[in-house]
């Protein structure tokens, strides 16, 4: 089968680190992306590994290892407004995505 | 640059009907896919068109449809419609089908009853 884990939940602080990690098992992989989703509003795109490494984006960083099968989305100096749901997703074959079941993370003051 | 836009915003349908939900694509956006999300799940990738074909599709029975037109505008279609079809469907569209980056519209909340 094919499957993307996450956990479900984390909690942080304001201006902490936070790491969510996923894993995934598919039948092919072009690269791993990763998604913020707020309550009631449309998935938004932060960012695309396609090769091993790290990539950052501003306060966002995402590493890919596909010899692991692993990824993370990095979010430094944690906002109040960083409060949603982060989503890995894979392109997992010819035109398909493949999206993780979504990390809640909820930033305390 | 306008974004994705979805209509109608909520839909409440009865059991074995059927219902149309319309996307608008990125200005400059050759590729449509849309998605099943179910509370508290991530997107589940119903298919994609590019430049008017089919050229993905998710593990949905063939009751779920779709068109694109010549503005790269879509449809999704689904006939019969059951309780479990309940959920907030998402369209995004993207520069190129091989491009990463999905652009997403607000979707369209769904409830059968």
């Amino acid at each position: 089968g094919q499957s993307l884990e996450q956990p479900s939940e984390v909690t942080a602080v304001e201006g902490a680190i936070v790491q969510i990690n996923c894993t995934y098992q598919t039948s092919g992989f072009y690269g791993l992306s990763w998604y913020q989703q707020h309550d009631g509003g449309a998935p938004t795109f932060l960012s695309y590994n396609g090769l091993d490494g790290l990539e950052e984006t501003g306060r966002f960083s995402s590493f890919l290892s596909r010899s692991d099968s692993y990824g993370y989305l990095l979010l430094q100096e944690l906002q109040m407004k960083d409060s949603a749901s982060y989503f890995c997703a894979v392109k997992g074959g010819t035109y398909k995505y493949i999206f993780g079941t979504g990390t809640r993370l909820k930033v305390l003051a | 640059e306008t974004g994705v836009t979805q209509s109608p915003t909520h839909l409440i349908k009865t059991r074995g009907q059927q219902v149309t939900l319309r996307c608008s694509s990125q200005s400059g956006h050759n590729t449509v896919s849309w998605y099943q999300q179910a509370l508290g799940q991530g997107p589940q990738f119903i298919f994609q068109y590019y430049r008017e074909e089919e050229n993905g599709r998710g593990n949905f029975p063939p009751r779920f449809s779709g068109l694109q037109f010549p503005n790269y505008s879509s449809e999704l279609n689904v006939n019969a419609l059951e309780l479990d079809d309940s959920a907030l469907y998402l369209c995004a569209s993207s520069f190129d089908r091989t491009n990463e980056k999905l652009f997403f519209g607000s979707g369209t909340q769904l409830s059968v009853l």
